[in-house]
Order: structure tokens, then sequence, then C-alpha cells
């Protein structure tokens, strides 16, 4: 049972929209910031979104990222072959077991 | 270029010990905290622990304290995860990473940017 939720997969269309959420409390999203891990299959992650919305160079800007109280969300628009993947999110807990947390991941099909 | 590489994995039994290592090289590894991540087969990413630039402070997951200790040699750029009475469930791919951290409108950020391409344990009789 992963700290953060997010859904099991999301699927759309090449050229959509789509978005996957991240749900924490107010130990962990709540007052720290989100970061976003885009991983393929037998390769390791790959930092995708920092401090929320932030996206490292390289990073094509259909990534984006964005948070709201205890939630966060990652948005890819423009949907590619190439972008079906596994995506996490993370964070910092700040609880009495404080340390670093993910979601349970997203796996994305793009149809 | 910026590279970490793990080493030290492979097939040890319940009760046993490893100690894996990850060598950094391209940047300077005594200005980070580096972290350690793992993932269970078809499973999702599990942190592991994380230690300061001087090795003075040290955060671990509930599930590995008292048996992982994390450390790191910064004359040898090399981080080390020190595993003592492995079990089944330790079996996974161990990620080494490299953290950036701080504070921004009292809010703390964290994040991992450079990643290892993992080593593989498996725990097995």
């Amino acid at each position: 049972q992963s700290v953060l939720t997010q859904p099991p997969s999301v699927s759309a269309a090449p050229g959509q929209r789509v978005t996957i959420s991240c749900s924490g409390s107010s130990s962990n999203i709540g007052n720290n910031y989100v970061s976003w891990y885009q991983q393929f299959p037998g390769t390791a992650p790959k930092l995708l979104i920092y401090d929320n919305n932030k996206r490292p160079s390289g990073i094509p800007d259909r990534f984006s990222g964005s948070k709201s109280g205890t939630s966060a969300t990652l948005g890819i628009t423009g949907l590619q072959t190439g972008d079906e993947a596994n995506y996490y999110c993370g964070t910092w807990d700040s609880s009495l077991s404080a340390g670093g947390v993910f979601g349970g991941g997203t796996q994305l099909t793009v149809l | 270029e910026v590279h970490l590489v793990e080493s030290g994995g492979g097939l040890v039994q319940p009760g046993g010990s490893l100690r894996l290592s990850c060598v950094a090289s391209g940047f300077t590894l005594s200005s980070y905290w580096m972290n350690w991540v793992r993932q269970a087969p078809g499973k999702g990413l599990e942190w592991v622990a994380n230690i300061q630039q001087d090795g003075s402070e040290k955060y671990y997951v509930d599930s590995v304290k008292g048996r992982f200790t994390i450390s790191r040699d910064n004359t040898q750029n090399s981080l080390y995860l020190q595993m003592n009475s492995l079990r089944a469930e330790d079996t996974a791919v161990y990620y080494c990473a490299r953290e950036t951290n701080g504070y921004k409108s009292s809010r703390y950020y964290y994040y991992m940017d450079v990643w290892g391409k993992g080593t593989t344990v498996t725990v097995s009789s």
C-alpha cells in the first residue's frame, strides 16, 4: 500500500490529453513539493517534473504538473505512442517516519 | 556526463547479507544527498534510504530499519547499502539516485534527478 495514491492505469488516443492524479496528505504533498518520474519497462526511472511544475532540460512542454492542497496532477498533451510508460509521483513525507514516498504508479496506454 | 553505476547484487539466501555499491562520475558526490530506491518484480518504486552529504544524517523506510545501513565514501565517489537479515520481500532491483532538496516558501522540495541502471537482488533458498 503506497503512501501516495495514483490510478493504476489511464488511457487515451494519440494526440489527446491525459491527466494522472496523485493524492496524499498534509505530511507529504500538502506541505512539500511534488516530483514525477517516467519509467519504461526494464529501464531506470527518469525525472519528468520537479517542484510541482518545473521540467528538467530536455523534457518537452507537452508534460506539465500542478498541485492543489494534498493532491497533484501530471498532464500530458499531444499524446504519442512513445509516451506509453509507467508514471510515478514522489515527494518527502515529514511525518514521524520521515522519508521519501512514491505513488503506486500509473500505466499509461496510448490506444 | 553524469553517471551512477550500481553493483553488488546477486542471489542470496534468506537471512544472508549483501553489500551494494554505487559509483558516481561526472559530478561531485560530496555535494549531494544520495538515495537508494528499489522495485520488486512487477511492482512500483519504493524509497529505501537516503544519506546527507557528510554521512551525518540518514533516513530509512520502516521495513529496513535495523537491517540495512546506508553509507558513503566521498573520497571514492561511492555510495553503499549494507543489507543484513535479508528476506524474500527484499527481492528487487535496487537503484541509487542523486537527490536535490531544500526549502522554498517554507515548503520542502525533494527530487531525484540522476538514477543508475540498477542492480538486482534476489533473496531465495
